[in-house]
């Protein structure tokens, strides 16, 4: 089955401080990969995505993302938070340009400590 | 560019009532696909219109339908609404090739009471 996973449902980290968020993924094809970020009342922005090649790819806002296939994982990572990071992070896998459907994670709010 | 546009932003409604809620995808873009966002059930794919044809459909039931038209705009419809259809109701617009990388709108919040 096709699935998405994040493990944390809520982190807290001092602003200045790294962050990890962690997603597990199941999907039976080659997957393409996103990470969004969505603000209170908002829709989604789009941080970083993974189709090919190197699996450290870097986004917006300074973050960046490991693929790790042995692991079915793909990490999200900003070497220091800004208080303005505060917001919900979703992971999502999708297919090919034969489907729209994306898979999202359950979330993960980051709440930043001043 | 601009971007995505959904309209109305906000709704209530009550139940039993129908809703259609529209999206402008970004320019050049043919694929428009919706979500539906509950704090219980997290973001879930309703469907997904391609070319004025319906290419991908989530596991929602047939009171949730969607058409698309010429110029890619889209609509949702949601019949005989339930409490449960309060939601943010979200479209991503995509160029439909290769990494199908999926642009969103700001979303429709709709109130059902």
């Amino acid at each position: 089955a096709q699935s998405v996973t994040q493990p944390d449902i809520h982190i807290t980290v001092s602003e200045g401080a790294s962050l990890e968020l962690r997603c597990n993924y199941s999907y039976g094809a080659t997957p393409y990969l996103f990470w969004y970020v969505q603000s209170p009342g908002q829709g989604l922005q789009l941080l970083l995505k993974y189709f090919s090649g190197d699996t450290l790819v870097q986004g917006i806002k300074g973050f960046e993302a490991e693929f790790k296939r042995s692991q079915s994982s793909f990490n999200l990572r900003k070497p220091s938070v800004h208080w303005s990071d505060a917001a919900e992070y979703f992971c999502a896998v999708g297919g090919s340009g034969n489907t729209g459907k994306l898979i999202f994670g359950q979330g993960t709010t980051l709440q930043v400590k001043p | 560019k601009a971007g995505v546009t959904q309209t109305p932003r906000y709704l209530i409604k009550t139940r039993g009532q129908q809703v259609t809620l529209s999206c402008s995808p970004i320019s050049g873009h043919r694929s428009v696909s919706w979500y539906q966002q509950t704090p219980g059930q997290g973001l879930q794919f309703l469907f997904e219109y391609f070319s004025e044809t319906q290419r991908n459909k989530g596991n929602f039931p047939g009171r949730f339908s969607g058409r698309q038209f010429s110029n890619s705009r889209s609509e949702m419809n949601v019949s005989t609404l339930e409490l449960g259809d309060s939601a943010l109701y979200l479209c991503a617009s995509s160029l439909a090739t290769g990494s199908n990388e999926q642009f969103f709108g700001p979303g429709t919040r709709l109130t059902v009471l």
